[in-house]
């Protein structure tokens, strides 16, 4: 049973635009959102993460934006930049379960210049 | 500080073979967790390891099997290997929980 839920599963955005990428989740237990970007050839890398508890985060040029009562989280990508073109997952996780990640299907950003 | 790092990166195995595949965390990193990725599935939890232990187990056949040492370094075998097991295996490590997982660069391991 698929937990995680991504969309969309790819996205073409022109240099400078807003890419959004939107997930959602069932399992009210879930309590750390993360997200990872993941180049060809390359293992997934932690971009940035957010609590039940916080509404928006905010690092550089990414944004989490995080609706418990939907049960749902985007990532947000401002000023997208050719160099972003990557594949981006979403992911949850509880405290309970160590460090059991559950990832959503994947959404694969092309950025053009 | 070093990353996880993981060996060999690729491998190419005949059908009912075994495999090894091995995993060094970061450097104090109790928690080394394993997952399969493929085209199809995506990413999926294998299990954790957190002080020799396996803590979590995720839904794949008794074949996947795996071990963590003193060192906190990990290994996962797979047994009787079957085609749909070709796939990019990653190992991920972390202090002990979820937060700031690190991922190693994978193995892509080929079922021929």
């Amino acid at each position: 049973q698929q937990q995680v839920k991504q969309s969309p599963q790819s996205l073409i955005v022109q240099k400078g635009g807003i890419s959004i990428i939107n997930c959602a989740y069932e399992n009210t237990a879930f309590d750390y959102f993360p997200w990872y970007q993941q180049f060809p050839g390359k293992g997934p890398a932690l971009l940035i993460a957010i609590r039940p508890d916080v509404s928006e985060k905010k690092e550089g040029r990414f944004t989490i934006s995080f609706n418990k009562s939907a049960k749902q989280f985007s990532l947000h990508i401002m000023d997208s930049q050719p160099g972003d073109s990557a594949t981006y997952f979403c992911a949850a996780s509880r405290e309970t379960s160590g460090s059991r990640l559950t990832f959503g299907e994947g959404t694969q950003l092309t950025v053009n210049p | 500080k070093a990353g996880v790092t993981q060996t060999p990166r690729y491998l190419i195995k005949t059908r009912g073979q075994q495999v090894t595949l091995s995993c060094s965390p970061i450097s104090g990193h109790r928690s080394v967790s394993w997952y399969q990725q493929t085209p199809g599935q995506g990413l999926q939890f294998l299990f954790e390891y957190f002080s020799e232990t396996q803590r979590n187990k995720g839904n794949f056949p008794g074949r996947f099997s795996g071990r963590q040492f003193s060192n906190s370094r990990s290994e996962m075998n797979v047994s009787t290997l079957e085609l749909g097991d070709s796939a990019l295996y990653l190992c991920a490590s972390s202090w002990g929980g979820a937060t700031r997982q690190y991922f190693g660069p994978g193995t892509r391991l080929t079922v021929t």
